[in-house]
Parts: C-alpha cells; sequence; structure tokens
C-alpha cells in the first residue's frame, strides 16, 4: 500500500540528547514536510523540502535538523539545542503545486 | 499566506449536514482553499480544496462565496466517524513548489447521537 510511514510511534530520550525522527514515502512524491503540534494548537511547519539533496527552514526551525538525501525519506533531528523537544510530530508528503498533502501517524516524543 | 478564522467548537447531530464557517477577508486572487480534518492524536487528512467554483466530493462539499471572503465545509450527513478538529487553510499555490500549509486552531467538531 502506498503511503507515509513514520517510526515509532511514541519516542522517550533523556534531556541533552539528539534523537532522530524517521519518515519514508513510497508515493513517489517530490516534496516532504515537517510539523511540529503542541497539545490544543495546530501544527507549525518546522522543515521542508521540494526536491532531494534541497530543503528549507519553516517558521520553527531552530533545534532541529534535516536530510534529504534519497526521494523517499526526510528524516528530522531533534537536537539538545532544542528548549522544548516534547511534542506530536508530524511528516508529511505531496507532490507539490495545487495538489493536497498526505499525513503520516505521527511520533510523539517525551524527552525527561 | 491570508489568515483565516473559525469557530472553535460545533456540535451536529448525527444524521443531519455539518456546515462549518471560515472567514478568509484577506484572501488574494491567487490564493486557494483547502479543508483537512485531525482525529485524535492522528495525522491531519486532507479533505477538499478550491479556488472559485463550489466543489464536491466524496467526503464533502466546499462552498466559496462569490466574493472569497468566507466559505463553508459541509458533511452532508454527519457520523460519530466524523468527530475531529476541522482545519481551513488558505495558500498560494505555484507550480512546482511545495505545498506549505499553514494550520490555525481550527474548528471541533463533536458529532453526538
Amino acid at each position: 500500500d502506498g503511503g507515509i510511514t513514520q517510526s515509532p510511534k511514541y519516542l522517550f530520550r533523556k534531556e541533552g540528547q539528539n534523537v532522530t525522527l524517521s519518515c519514508e514515502q513510497n508515493l513517489n512524491h517530490d516534496a516532504m514536510y515537517w510539523y511540529r503540534q503542541d497539545p490544543g494548537q495546530g501544527l507549525r511547519l518546522i522543515y521542508y523540502s521540494q526536491i532531494v539533496n534541497d530543503f528549507q527552514k519553516g517558521d520553527i526551525a531552530e533545534g532541529y535538523s534535516v536530510s534529504r538525501e534519497k526521494k523517499e525519506s526526510f528524516p528530522l533531528t531533534v537536537t539538545s539545542a532544542q528548549k522544548n523537544p516534547t511534542a506530536f510530530y508530524l511528516c508529511a508528503s505531496s507532490l507539490g503545486g495545487p495538489f493536497e498533502a498526505f499525513f503520516g501517524q505521527g511520533t510523539r516524543l517525551t524527552v525527561v | 499566506d491570508a489568515k483565516t478564522t473559525q469557530p472553535p467548537s460545533m456540535d451536529c447531530a448525527e444524521g443531519r449536514a455539518a456546515n462549518l464557517p471560515c472567514n478568509h477577508s484577506t484572501i488574494s486572487g491567487n490564493e486557494y482553499v483547502y479543508w483537512y480534518r485531525q482525529i485524535h492524536s492522528q495525522g491531519p487528512q486532507y479533505i477538499i480544496h478550491g479556488l472559485k467554483n463550489n466543489e464536491t466530493n466524496e467526503m464533502a462539499s466546499l462552498i466559496i462565496t462569490e466574493d472569497r471572503k468566507s466559505s463553508t465545509l459541509i458533511l452532508p450527513h454527519a457520523t460519530l466517524r466524523d468527530t475531529a478538529v476541522y482545519y481551513c487553510i488558505v495558500r498560494v499555490v505555484n507550480t512546482g513548489t511545495a505545498s506549505k500549509l499553514t494550520f490555525g486552531t481550527g474548528t471541533r467538531l463533536q458529532v453526538t447521537l
């Protein structure tokens, strides 16, 4: 089945540790995105990539890093510089232009 | 991208039509209206989008006013599974560019028996 896979669904880390969230898609989409959602809030854009080996900062990129070495994969690293990393992280992909974005089921990160 | 205003919450009886309003009075001519919904603790799901004309698909209908300053998402026969947060988003669309979406806090629709 085509879709976007985020893993793991739940992730726990100690404060000060970097952690990488996985996002894979087999929809042959060029564009991929990472969003963060805090309780009771909408989604905020962290990073996006329109094509392999290219990515752009979103609205809240500080403390995060990404890579786009393959079309299918867009991992997000939450670094120790991110002050409030505990959140629900969502990955999405799209064909770009007017086409809709498809979202994964999210990773809930808890930093203790 | 233009900002949107939605009521924070709405209720709807199961089997009735749910009409979710969205105000986007500062929308410009090249901005589309998109609707997504998010069921608790899941990723958002695309519902429908439009530019000027009304649109309908298997999930919902989108009614855009003639001046494009507001729109209404209609779920014709709401079920309990339609309970979710509904987001109205407007964005400029350029061919080949990323579909960056700016999410507000949406409308929490509660469908009841």
